[in-house]
């Protein structure tokens, strides 16, 4: 299995909702990633988990909640986001660096979220 | 810092070879990746180069150029279908973990025209 899934396709949320981004893999990766990409624009790189353990927050505001459950799953929390929070929202995971790996990362097919 | 440029846009003709260059500067380096990305979908890998030279994969060849800084994705036999963007991504270390980062430039977008 070398796919990372993401559910759901599309959201649309209101700025008062509450609602959750699920990321799953099941290839051993020990590092996930949760990106957030405009449209034109290149991913820009919202959390890293590694090892379950959080390791980088990219200066997120508190709105976004990451979760990393167990070494398979990785979520997103969303609570009272604004309109300018809708984009494409991609996961990824990789290996962690070993000598013999290039650990690049495999991307899931994101998750479309509008915010009204 | 991290600044990684490539060109915003480029076309070519079906059949002809195209060459997307990326410079990069960066406080530290691991390693360079290709993505490419339809409109819409995710990125998917194409090509990664950590050692100068150059590595090729059937009609894409990447190379890099640690001293300079400089790494390009070169695709020949070009079908409509490679009509993308083309995403250059270089990875860093980061201090906690063993997790590296990557930081993607803003990607060039590739018109293949019949």
């Amino acid at each position: 299995d070398t796919e990372v899934t993401q559910t759901p396709k599309h959201l649309v949320m209101g700025m008062t909702n509450k609602k959750s981004l699920k990321c799953e893999q099941h290839m051993g990766h020990r590092a996930m990633y949760w990106y957030k990409q405009k449209a034109k624009k290149p991913p820009e790189l919202m959390f890293v988990y590694s090892y379950e353990k959080l390791s980088i927050n990219e200066s997120v505001p508190s709105r976004f909640s990451p979760e990393c459950p167990n070494s398979s799953l990785l979520n997103l929390h969303l609570h009272a986001l604004q309109p300018e929070d809708s984009a494409l929202y991609l996961c990824a995971s990789s290996q962690v660096l070993s000598r013999s790996s290039y650990n690049e990362q495999f991307f899931g097919p994101g998750t479309r979220l509008t915010v009204l | 810092g991290q600044n990684i440029d490539q060109p915003t846009e480029m076309t070519a003709t079906e059949g002809a070879i195209v060459q997307i260059n990326c410079t990069y500067q960066t406080s530290g380096f691991n390693g360079l990746f290709w993505y490419q990305q339809h409109a819409g979908e995710a990125p998917t890998f194409l090509s990664y180069n950590v050692l100068d030279g150059l590595e090729e994969k059937g009609r894409f060849s990447s190379f890099l150029s640690r001293s300079k800084g400089y790494s390009y994705l070169l695709l020949k036999e070009l079908q409509m279908k490679d009509s993308a963007s083309y995403l250059c991504a270089v990875r860093v270390p980061i201090s906690s973990g063993s997790a590296r980062q990557l930081t993607f430039g803003s990607g060039t977008q590739l018109t293949v025209l019949p």
